[in-house]
């Protein structure tokens, strides 16, 4: 596997299920991000991990969970969400220095388009 | 408040002419810009960046121009091919901060 992969591409799930969304990248970089992509809305930042500690929480209602268990992977718990948290949900890596600042690019993932009816 | 906007949904373009894709930013602290291209069912691949001690970087086709009294960024491709057909984000950032803005995108149609 190369880049950044994410797991599963597509997920059904009604408001009362509990399920996960898993990410993960292969490019040794040591900060992991989260996004929300709604229909003809701009890429909406949700999460960030610097050095598998979260820096950036965005606002974003307890019913998403992230999990950084190592700078390698990030994991997305979705629990009673709502029909208008369907989207496209992004993971994406980068490599940072220790400051915590960079200029490198950001590398995405295919996504998880998610439905929950 | 969304602080990096582009205000065109959708662009059409026929080959072999030139595409100019625009986004303005309302944040003067921002001092990196990005442009990534998103085919359906992928995500977002970086394009070309630029950061504010420029105002112009080249890459092949892809040209990116920052006018920063404006707060405003164009990517300009020439010449424009099918496989250019996508969606095109900008995003911008500050130096200090790891944490990038991004656009509602445009998705630019490249007609054969």
């Amino acid at each position: 596997e190369t880049g950044v992969t994410q797991t599963p591409r597509h997920l059904v799930m009604g408001m009362t299920n509990k399920k996960s969304l898993k990410c993960e990248q292969h490019l040794g970089h040591n900060a992991m991000y989260w996004y929300k992509q709604s229909a003809k809305k701009p890429l909406e930042l949700m999460f960030v991990y610097n050095f598998k500690e979260q820096t950036e929480n965005n606002s974003v209602p307890s019913r998403f969970s992230p999990e950084c268990p190592n700078s390698s992977h990030l994991f997305l718990h979705l629990h009673t969400l709502q029909p208008e948290d369907s989207a496209l949900y992004l993971c994406a890596s980068s490599q940072v220095v220790p400051s915590g600042h960079s200029y490198n690019e950001q590398f995405f993932g295919p996504g998880t388009r998610l439905t929950v009816l | 408040d969304q602080q990096v906007k582009q205000n065109s949904p959708s662009l059409s373009v026929q080959e072999g002419r030139i595409s100019i894709l625009n986004c303005d930013y309302t944040n003067s602290m921002f001092d990196y810009f990005l442009w990534y291209k998103k085919y359906p069912a992928e995500g977002p691949t970086f394009l070309i960046s630029i950061s504010s001690i420029k105002d112009k970087n080249e890459d092949g086709r892809f040209t990116v121009f920052l006018n920063k009294s404006a707060k405003h960024l164009s990517l300009h491709i020439v010449p424009s091919q099918p496989g250019d057909s996508a969606v095109y984000f900008c995003a911008a950032s500050q130096y200090n901060f790891n944490k990038f803005y991004f656009g509602s995108g445009t998705k630019l149609n490249v007609k054969p």
